[in-house]
C-alpha cells in the first residue's frame, strides 16, 4: 500500500484568513480522492470528495492534479470552527471491479484558528 | 442523519485475552470497514468486507484478527490474544454501493491493553 504525504503543520492562522493546504500521493493507480478532518481524539469526518474537474463547497475548495499526483484544499473565511486536523485520503483498487477499497490516510495537516 | 455506530466506546483488556469490538454499519451500507488508530500516528487500513466475506486486507491484519457478520446489522472485529501494540482507536466505517463513495466512519472503540 503506497503512501500520501501531508506537511503536518501545525498551521496558524488568523479567523478569516485563506488558508491552504496540499498533498502528494505515490500511487498512480489512486481512484479516489477525499479530505476529511479529524478533531482530536474522535473519528474522521468527511469534509468533501475531490473530483478531476475541481470542487468547491461552501468556502471549501478541492483540486486534483493527476498528472502531478497532487491535491489541494483551500479553505477561504477560515473559522474557528475550523480548527482541527485536515486528512488527505486515497483510494485504490485492488481488485478489478472491486469496490471495497481501504481508504490510504495521510498523517494530516494540523490547522489552529486564532480569534 | 444516519450513522455508524460502535460499543464500547472504551475496552480495557489483559494482554493475552480476546475482545471483540462491534459496529452498526448504516442500514443501506453494503461495504464494510475496520481501521486503527495508534495514539499520535496516522489511521491505518486493516479489512474491508462486502457479500459476507473480506475483500481485502491489509499487513497489519494477521491470523489474530478476525470479522464476522453474525446477523443482519451488526459487524465485529475480533482479536484472539491481544498484544501490548494492539492498545489503538478502532474506527469501524461503511460505504454504498457505488464508486467513489464516501466511507462513514464510527466514533471509535478506544482500546487498552494491559
Amino acid at each position: 500500500r503506497k503512501e500520501v504525504e501531508q506537511d503536518p503543520g501545525p498551521f496558524n492562522v488568523p479567523e478569516g484568513a485563506t488558508v491552504a493546504f496540499n498533498c502528494t500521493y505515490s500511487n498512480s493507480a489512486s481512484q479516489s480522492f477525499f479530505w476529511y478532518r479529524q478533531d482530536c481524539r474522535k473519528e474522521p469526518k468527511l469534509l468533501m470528495s475531490v473530483y478531476s474537474s475541481g470542487n468547491e463547497d461552501g468556502r471549501f475548495t478541492a483540486q486534483l492534479n493527476r498528472a502531478s499526483q497532487y491535491i489541494s484544499l483551500l479553505i477561504r473565511d477560515s473559522k474557528l470552527s475550523d480548527s482541527a486536523t485536515y486528512l488527505c485520503v486515497v483510494t485504490s483498487l485492488m481488485y478489478s471491479g472491486g469496490g471495497a477499497d481501504g481508504l490510504t490516510f495521510g498523517k494530516g495537516t494540523h490547522l489552529i484558528i486564532q480569534p | 442523519e444516519p450513522e455508524v455506530t460502535q460499543t464500547p466506546s472504551h475496552q480495557v483488556t489483559q494482554m493475552g485475552q480476546e475482545v471483540i469490538l462491534r459496529c452498526v454499519p448504516i442500514s443501506n451500507h453494503l461495504y464494510f470497514y475496520w481501521y486503527r488508530q495508534i495514539l499520535g500516528q496516522k489511521v491505518e487500513f486493516l479489512v474491508s468486507f462486502y457479500n459476507n466475506e473480506i475483500s481485502e486486507k491489509s499487513e497489519i491484519f494477521d491470523d489474530q484478527f478476525s470479522v464476522e457478520r453474525p446477523d443482519g446489522s451488526n459487524f465485529t472485529l475480533k482479536i484472539r490474544s491481544t498484544k501490548l501494540e494492539d492498545s489503538a482507536m478502532y474506527f469501524c466505517a461503511s460505504k454504498e454501493k457505488g464508486f467513489g463513495q464516501p466511507q462513514h466512519f464510527g466514533d471509535g472503540t478506544r482500546l487498552s491493553i494491559l
